[in-house]
């Protein structure tokens, strides 16, 4: 059975930094595309980053470029989201997700609060 | 950019109606990359159609996707009580960033 399960989330000022995690299983993790999806309070899904099965390409919408990086460790079977100089606009749960795109699997998601 | 308009906003049908939601992108691009989610509240996006028509795994067949280049429907043929959601398309090409429309919100009339 496939799993994915994000940590990391919380309440963080403006300006902070936070690191989401997300450990998967039931399913060869490195030879797949992962991806974060992010969805503000009460809105709809926004894509934010997509990393290739070996971390060799990164893509990320350009509202959180050069803030955020998203890492993998495919020994670990885990995907990583690094949050930089976050802002009250960044407020959202927090996905991950397998593959590029047509995600078949989806975490619980974690919420991450930006607000002073 | 890519920009995808999903209509109506708000869908009010009965259970038992057929519901017609459709999703138009600001360019054309190859079907094979629109996919359409269903999510409940409090709880993540559910694929249910990929390739624009291919339904996903478990994914019962009164949900059927059509369309190509700017146009795509999903359809849903007879409603049962828990379809009532809100559903999402994406377009995932080749290269950045993938899109997803802004939802339609399914509720019972």
């Amino acid at each position: 059975e496939v799993q994915m399960v994000e940590s990391g989330g919380g309440l963080v000022q403006p300006g902070g930094s936070l690191r989401l995690s997300c450990a998967a299983s039931g399913f060869t993790f490195s030879r797949y595309w992962l991806t974060w999806v992010r969805q503000a309070p009460g809105k709809g899904l926004e894509w934010v980053a997509s990393i290739k099965e070996d971390g060799s390409q990164t893509y990320y919408v350009e509202s959180v470029k050069g803030r955020f990086t998203i890492s993998r460790d495919n020994a670990k079977s885990s995907l990583y989201l690094q949050m930089t100089s976050l802002r009250a606009e960044d407020t959202a749960v927090y996905y991950c997700a397998w593959g590029w795109g047509s995600h078949d699997y989806w975490g619980q998601g974690t919420l991450v609060t930006v607000s002073s | 950019e890519m920009v995808l308009t999903q209509s109506p906003g708000t869908l009010s049908l009965s259970p038992g109606e057929r519901a017609t939601l459709s999703c138009r992108a600001s360019q054309s691009f190859s079907s094979a990359y629109l996919a359409w989610y269903q999510q409940k509240p409090g709880q993540a996006p559910r694929l249910l159609i990929y390739g624009a028509s291919t339904r996903a795994t478990g994914i019962p067949d009164r949900f059927s996707g059509s369309g190509s280049g700017t146009d795509f429907t999903l359809t849903i043929s007879r409603l049962e009580p828990e379809d009532f959601a809100v559903y999402y398309c994406q377009q995932y090409g080749r290269s950045p960033p993938n899109t997803f429309g802004q939802g339609t919100k399914l509720e019972i009339k």
